[in-house]
């Protein structure tokens, strides 16, 4: 039940794009994205719903494909901040209880 | 200002002994979850409580136990610690069961055991 994502990294130079991939093979309720910063805990990013409603962040923008499973986010003029390790969590329609299953994690590196 | 905090942050233990680590929250939230966190694999969950004195398994709880007597604290216990639970532990918080608004992390424990 652990969802996958790819790409596992991705270096950029500040300021170029990126999208993160996050794919289940269950039927969804909702897709998490966290970024966890080295030696720190994971911080929420951005929440999305099935039947399209998306809460969170500003600058980063996410999509989800309620059909196919799948989620991308989308980093755009990617800032020094934003390096990290980004992590998709699912949550299946068929939970009740609020757990989530998360990816193995895209480690996102800028260089100024 | 954190609304949720585990202890301690780093642990070394010996092989075979028994060890709890503590999560604790002022949030008044309901859900709470234990996550490990290893190279290559991500978050996985060991167990998760719905309520006080409800608590239920996820899918890496062997050799784990939880506890939680007060809807602030939820304990886990590793009965009788082994080299492969050397990881990083992180508790979570949930304002209801739909995670509407994300989980909340605790900045994590560190244990070895060696």
């Amino acid at each position: 039940q652990q969802p996958v994502q790819s790409p596992q990294a991705v270096i950029l130079r500040e300021g170029e794009d990126a999208v993160i991939n996050c794919s289940s093979s269950k039927a969804l309720y909702s897709v998490h994205w966290y970024r966890q910063k080295h030696g720190e805990a994971p911080v929420f990013l951005m929440i999305l719903l099935k039947g399209g409603e998306q809460k969170g962040h500003e600058k980063i923008s996410a999509s989800f494909n309620e059909k196919k499973q799948q989620s991308s986010l989308y980093l755009t003029a990617s800032q020094l901040s934003y390096s990290g390790t980004y992590f998709c969590g699912t949550a299946d329609r068929g939970s009740t209880l609020g757990r989530l299953y998360f990816g193995r994690g895209t480690q996102l590196t800028v260089w100024p | 200002d954190a609304g949720i905090t585990q202890s301690p942050r780093h642990k070394v233990t010996e092989t075979g002994t028994p060890v709890t680590l503590r999560c604790h929250q002022t949030e008044n939230h309901r859900y709470m979850y234990w996550y490990r966190q290893d190279p290559g694999h991500g978050l996985r969950l060991i167990h998760y409580s719905y309520g006080v004195k409800d608590t239920d398994k996820g899918e890496v709880s062997d050799g784990y136990s939880v506890s939680r007597s007060k809807t602030e604290d939820f304990l886990l216990t590793l009965e009788s610690a082994t080299s492969s639970q050397t990881s990083v532990y992180f508790c979570a918080i949930s304002e209801n069961r739909w995670t509407d608004y994300g989980y909340t992390f605790g900045s994590g424990t560190r244990l070895t055991v060696v």
